[in-house]
């Protein structure tokens, strides 16, 4: 089955230090991916989508000088939070969309298993 | 934003019994998905059933979408203790596939 990864799976890190969290598609390509923030007892809030090759969409409320995107390759996409601060603590998810699923060019997102950053 | 939502919140039965949760949205959708969390961990796709669809069933898993109410709900039947996670209801309004999820609900089989 289609397999998504994150690393690290978890970061502690100090205020105002930049944290970067990488999300791999291992058996499929995926021009696009989504990365989603969860926080305790809550449901996941979608942040951005990110797209092989050009400039991530971010929803609204989200900063986008904050919240640095990278899609780099069809298999990779990373999420840079820079000068992290204490409200960033959170749960971070992303998913990948398989190219080559589903009657719209996949309507099946995977999803990675999270990233808990803490930020002290 | 969240676009939909579920109740009830948590739901607590016993191994055997059935549990039923629902969903409600707000805007016309693509399709509808339902999801799994355990605890601290990534979600596991349960079922897709598209807006013109109104039942759909995949093991011990039935999903039924009122497009009229702007409604879903999901039964797990025969429920086990390996069913105790948090489900959320997943909607898709555009081609690119972007999720919006529901508040979830927190379901705990007690054996």
């Amino acid at each position: 089955g289609a397999v998504v990864s994150q690393h690290p799976s978890w970061v502690i890190c100090k205020s105002g230090t930049s944290v970067k969290i990488e999300c791999r598609s291992l058996d499929f390509q995926a021009t696009t991916m989504f990365w989603y923030r969860q926080f305790p007892k809550q449901s996941l809030m979608l942040m951005a989508t990110s797209n092989e090759g050009s400039k991530a969409t971010y929803e609204q409320g989200v900063e986008k000088d904050k919240f640095l995107i990278n899609h780099a390759s069809l298999t990779l996409s990373t999420l840079t939070v820079t000068s992290a601060h204490p409200e960033d603590s959170s749960f971070y998810i992303c998913s990948a969309r398989d190219d080559e699923r589903g009657l719209a060019g996949g309507e099946t997102q995977y999803f990675g298993p999270g990233t808990r950053l803490l930020v002290l | 934003s969240q676009q939909g939502e579920e109740d009830p919140q948590a739901l607590s039965i016993q191994e055997g019994e059935n549990a039923t949760m629902n969903c409600s949205y707000k805007t016309s959708i693509n399709n509808l998905q339902w999801y799994r969390q355990n605890s601290g961990r990534g979600l596991v796709h349960l079922i897709l059933i598209r807006s013109n669809e109104r039942e759909k069933h995949s093991g011990r898993l039935r999903v039924t979408l009122d497009t009229s109410k702007k409604s879903s709900s999901l039964l797990i039947t025969a429920s086990r203790a390996a069913d105790t996670a948090s489900y959320f209801c997943a909607t898709t309004t555009d081609s690119w596939g972007k999720l919006q999820f529901g508040a979830g609900t927190q379901v705990v089989v007690t054996p």
